[in-house]
């Protein structure tokens, strides 16, 4: 692929149900980060995947969210008992190299509106 | 949690001037970035810095890293209405993981 795709680009859920987001990385990276954004607001960390390491989850807000990242490639966000405060664009940006540090590309992101 | 401030939060110019935006941040870091954001949703990389380069240039950019003071600025010159957006700063930790963590961001205007 020729970038960061995520899936659904845009999701309404009622308050209390669960929701699945999905990023598909660039090929090949071996990094993948998960950000919160409010409107108007800056980025929230909330995961990073780095290689087969273990994740760095000390971004995340609850015990209501998990994420897990298959095969090294595929992430999947989920969101459990979803409250209306959940409602944010959530960002996937994959990186090419867990070393040195280097640029990371964004996915589109997907708009969850908690109603 | 973020580990930069964005100064301003705001700033609207006229086209053709210069606009300068300023990071601070915290911790020692390995690297420093500068991404845009149009519109609410990905972001696009613009430049990156490393914790022992003091300037870097590219094209109509100018980025600055202190150490010493623990901040950064983006100098855009000649400014242009498609430069209308948000930028942030993203600092890569020193540990070994160089996670990313971003500021607030500053919003840009550039009127015609």
């Amino acid at each position: 692929g020729a970038g960061v795709s995520q899936s659904p680009s845009n999701k309404v859920t009622e308050k209390g149900k669960d929701v699945e987001l999905r990023c598909d990385p660039i090929s090949g990276h071996t990094a993948l980060y998960w950000y919160r954004q409010s409107l108007g607001q800056g980025l929230e960390f909330l995961i990073y995947f780095q290689g087969n390491s273990a994740p760095d989850k000390s971004g995340l807000p609850s015990d209501r969210f998990s994420a897990e990242r298959t095969g090294g490639s595929v992430s999947t966000l989920t969101i459990q008992r979803t409250q209306q405060e959940d409602s944010a664009v959530y960002l996937c940006a994959s990186s090419p190299t867990t070393g040195g540090g280097t640029e990371a590309f964004f996915g589109q992101g997907t708009r969850l509106t908690v109603v | 949690s973020q580990q930069g401030e964005e100064d301003p939060q705001a700033l609207s110019i006229q086209e053709g001037e210069n606009a300068t935006m300023n990071c601070s941040y915290k911790t020692s870091i390995n690297n420093l970035q500068w991404y845009r954001q149009n519109s609410g949703r990905g972001l696009v990389h613009l430049i990156l810095i490393r914790s022992n380069e003091r300037e870097k240039h590219s094209g109509r950019l100018r980025v600055t890293l202190d150490t010493s003071k623990k901040s950064s600025s983006l100098l855009i010159t000649a400014s242009r209405a498609a430069d209308t957006a948000s930028y942030f700063c993203a600092t890569g930790g020193m540990d070994s993981s160089y996670k990313l963590i971003f500021g607030s961001g500053t919003r840009l205007l550039v009127r015609p």
